[in-house]
């Protein structure tokens, strides 16, 4: 089994909300991470949590705060986004394996309209 | 530093037509290199990957080898399909953990 859930399929919000993103795994993948999608464009990472801890944060502003509460949960919290922040929203994980590369396993993602 | 380059797109064929898109990289090292597919509404799946140099990756009837002469990991199918329509990114990953992607490379298939 290689599923990455997330939800909600699809988010509108305000810029004055605050909302949260949730994405979850059951592989025993130790290592999660969320990227940015803007249309016609690559991923862009934002953050990795690598045992719970958060490892790599790609210069995000701070209207993104990412959560990890478990090995299988991660979070997004959003808060005062703009309109530029709507995008696709895709988590994935990956087993955390020292010194090697191991492979990303994406979500379906959550697409995001900021009014 | 590290990068990815793909064949600019979209590309269109028509069914059951031969299809390579290219991918090329520039890495230190000695990086993991994967296709995705991403179909329309969709998230990102991986469609193959290689390791090490002349690793062959293969999945569904697309092939990839991992040519460390050349940096290339170009994307191969003998006769695509109506279904193979969708953005395919060619990324690697060179131990950071995190993914370096292509471009992407629209491909459209017409019946």
């Amino acid at each position: 089994d290689t599923e990455v859930t997330q939800t909600p399929k699809h988010l509108v919000m305000g810029m004055t909300n605050k909302k949260s993103l949730k994405c979850e795994q059951h592989m025993g993948h130790r290592a999660m991470y969320w990227y940015k999608q803007k249309a016609k464009k690559p991923p862009e990472l934002m953050f990795v949590y690598s045992y719970e801890k958060l490892s790599i944060n790609e210069s995000v502003p701070s209207r993104f705060s990412p959560e990890c509460p478990n090995s299988s949960l991660l979070n997004l919290h959003l808060h005062a986004l703009q309109p530029e922040d709507s995008a696709l929203y895709l988590c994935a994980s990956s087993q955390e394996e020292a010194g090697t590369q191991a492979t990303q396993y994406f979500g379906p993602g959550t697409r995001l309209l900021v009014l | 530093g590290n990068s990815v380059t793909q064949m600019e797109g979209p590309v269109t064929l028509s069914e059951e037509a031969f299809l390579t898109i290219n991918c090329t990289y520039t890495a230190t090292g000695y990086p993991s290199l994967f296709w995705y597919v991403q179909y329309p509404g969709e998230g990102l799946q991986l469609l193959l990957k290689a390791t090490k140099a002349d690793d062959k990756g293969s999945n569904k009837g697309f092939e990839a080898t991992y040519r460390k002469e050349t940096t290339s990991f170009h994307l191969e199918k003998g006769s695509v399909q109506v279904s193979d329509s969708a953005v395919y990114f060619c990324a690697m990953d060179t131990g950071r953990r995190a993914l370096t992607f292509g471009s992407g490379t629209r491909l459209q298939v017409q019946p």
